[in-house]
């Protein structure tokens, strides 16, 4: 019963450099979101997926892919890495999206770009 | 659009003591209201939930949440903490069909 995984844990990146942060779930949930942590700033959703093929916009989409083929894997792309975009970044998923069950959140990916 | 107010970023509290996180929102619709924790390097875990009926919910560690619709709040408590429960606590709100909004967090630090 892994739950929410997110890979790697931390990472350095040079600016410019892309990576892609994984996160896989083994709860047979339809929604997966991605959230980033800034000290002040609480959570800000990134982008999201109701379900397998369907993924849309959060508040702060810019510079940020995602792409749902399989239920189970929600991966986040940094296209062109920016010293903005040091954070803290956590995957969360949950049953459904239309109904108020609690989410589930990954142990974070601590990204620094330099 | 709903959002969510966290009016004290940080509460420090002595052992043993009673300490009250607060919470307001806004929404004109119904909601469903959430606490999260979070303990150091870890990911947020859901603390408890409010989603019909009785206005008055319990977590399993002793934390209770009161959902006031007239006065828009939803703040957590707890009669006397411990050292454990040092963490980030967010409250976060939900309507159906529309995605979860989290406050800013509190800071809960509890002094030996």
């Amino acid at each position: 019963n892994a739950g929410v995984t997110q890979t790697p844990k931390f990472q350095v990146l040079k600016t410019g450099q892309s990576m892609t942060l994984q996160c896989a779930q083994d709860m047979n949930h339809e929604y997966m979101s991605w959230y980033r942590q800034d000290p002040g700033m609480g959570l800000r959703l990134i982008h999201y997926s109701v379900g397998a093929g369907i993924t849309d916009q959060g508040e702060v989409p810019n510079g940020y892919n995602v792409s749902r083929s399989t239920t189970e894997d929600f991966p986040l792309r940094l296209l062109s890495a920016a010293p903005s975009q040091t954070s803290v970044y956590f995957c969360a998923s949950s049953l459904a999206w239309d109904r108020a069950y609690g989410y589930t959140f990954g142990s974070g990916t601590r990204l620094t770009v330099v | 659009a709903q959002s969510v107010t966290q009016l004290d970023s940080q509460v420090p509290v002595f052992e043993e003591a009673p300490v009250e996180l607060r919470c307001n929102y806004s929404s004109s619709v119904s909601v469903y209201l959430f606490w999260y924790v979070q303990y150091p390097n870890q990911g947020l875990q859901l603390l408890l939930k409010y989603l019909s009926g009785s206005t008055l919910v319990e977590s399993i560690n002793g934390f209770e949440a009161e959902f006031n619709k007239s006065q828009t709040s939803f703040h957590l408590r707890k009669p006397s903490v411990h050292i454990s429960d040092t963490a980030e606590y967010f409250c976060a709100v939900k309507t159906s069909y529309d995605k979860v909004i989290f406050g800013p967090g509190t800071s809960l630090s509890v002094i030996p």
